[in-house]
C-alpha cells in the first residue's frame, strides 16, 4: 500500500529557509516521478515542482525557481523540498505526489506559514 | 505557461443530476490532461487521466472527454460524496498548471 508522509512544515520568518520531507513506503522513488503541489488557504492547487524518476530532471514553476530545490534520497525512500528566501505568498499546504499520468498518490500535506 | 480556464467557477445541483464541468487550455495540450477532486481539509484525488482514462476504483458515474483545447468532465447521476471542487491539469509543458478549480455545492 502506497504512502506519502510528509513533514517539516511549520511557522518561519520572511526570508528564511525551510526543507520539507516526504517519505514514501510501498513504492520505490527510483521508478517515479515525484511532484510538489502547494494550496494556499482558500485557494486552488499551484503545482510546484517535479524531480524525474532517474533523479536527472528537476522543473519548478516560475513562483519558486532559484528559490526552491526538489531532490531524493533513494537510501532513505525520501523526497525533500528546500525552500529559500520565502515569503508570505509561499504561506500553503504543501504535497508530495507521484506521478503516473495525472497524480495518483497524494501525501495529506503540510503547512508552511511565513510570518514574522 | 500554459493556462487552463475551468467553467463553470461553481454550480449548484441535486442528487441524481448530471454534471459536467470544462476545462479550456490557452494551447494545444493533446489529451494530457488529469481530473481531480478534492474534499475539504484532504489531499486531491485523482479521477480521470489522459483526458478519458479512468483511474482504477474511480466510479463509472465519471468520464472524461476531449482533446487539443477544450476538455470536459461529466458526471452522469450526482451522489452525494461528489459534492467537491474539482480541478483540471495539464501534463503537456512545464510547469505542469492547474485550472482554478469548480465548486460543486448541494442545491
Amino acid at each position: 500500500q502506497v504512502q506519502l508522509v510528509e513533514s517539516g512544515g511549520g511557522v518561519v520568518q520572511p526570508g528564511r529557509s525551510l526543507r520539507l520531507s516526504c517519505a514514501a513506503s510501498g513504492l520505490t522513488l527510483s521508478n517515479h516521478g515525484m511532484h510538489w503541489v502547494r494550496q494556499a488557504p482558500g485557494q486552488g492547487l499551484e503545482w510546484v515542482a517535479l524531480i524525474s524518476s532517474d533523479g536527472s530532471l528537476e522543473y519548478y514553476a516560475d513562483s519558486v525557481k532559484g528559490r526552491f530545490t526538489i531532490s531524493r534520497d533513494i537510501s532513505k525512500n525520501t523526497l525533500y523540498l528546500q525552500m529559500n528566501s520565502l515569503s508570505a505568498e509561499d504561506t500553503a499546504v504543501y504535497f508530495c505526489a507521484k506521478d503516473y499520468g495525472g497524480l495518483d498518490y497524494w501525501g495529506q500535506g503540510t503547512l508552511v506559514t511565513v510570518s514574522s | 505557461a500554459i493556462q487552463l480556464t475551468q467553467s463553470p467557477s461553481s454550480l449548484s445541483a441535486s442528487i441524481g443530476d448530471r454534471v459536467t464541468i470544462t476545462c479550456r487550455a490557452s494551447q494545444g495540450i493533446s489529451s494530457s490532461l488529469a481530473w481531480y477532486h478534492q474534499k475539504l481539509g484532504k489531499p486531491p484525488k485523482l479521477l480521470i487521466y489522459d483526458a478519458s482514462i479512468l483511474e482504477s476504483g474511480v466510479p463509472s458515474r465519471f468520464s472524461g472527454s476531449g482533446s487539443g483545447t477544450d476538455f470536459t468532465l461529466t458526471i452522469s447521476s450526482l451522489q452525494p460524496e461528489d459534492f467537491a471542487t474539482y480541478y483540471c491539469q495539464q501534463f503537456t509543458s512545464y510547469p505542469y498548471t492547474f485550472g482554478q478549480g469548480t465548486k460543486v455545492e448541494i442545491k
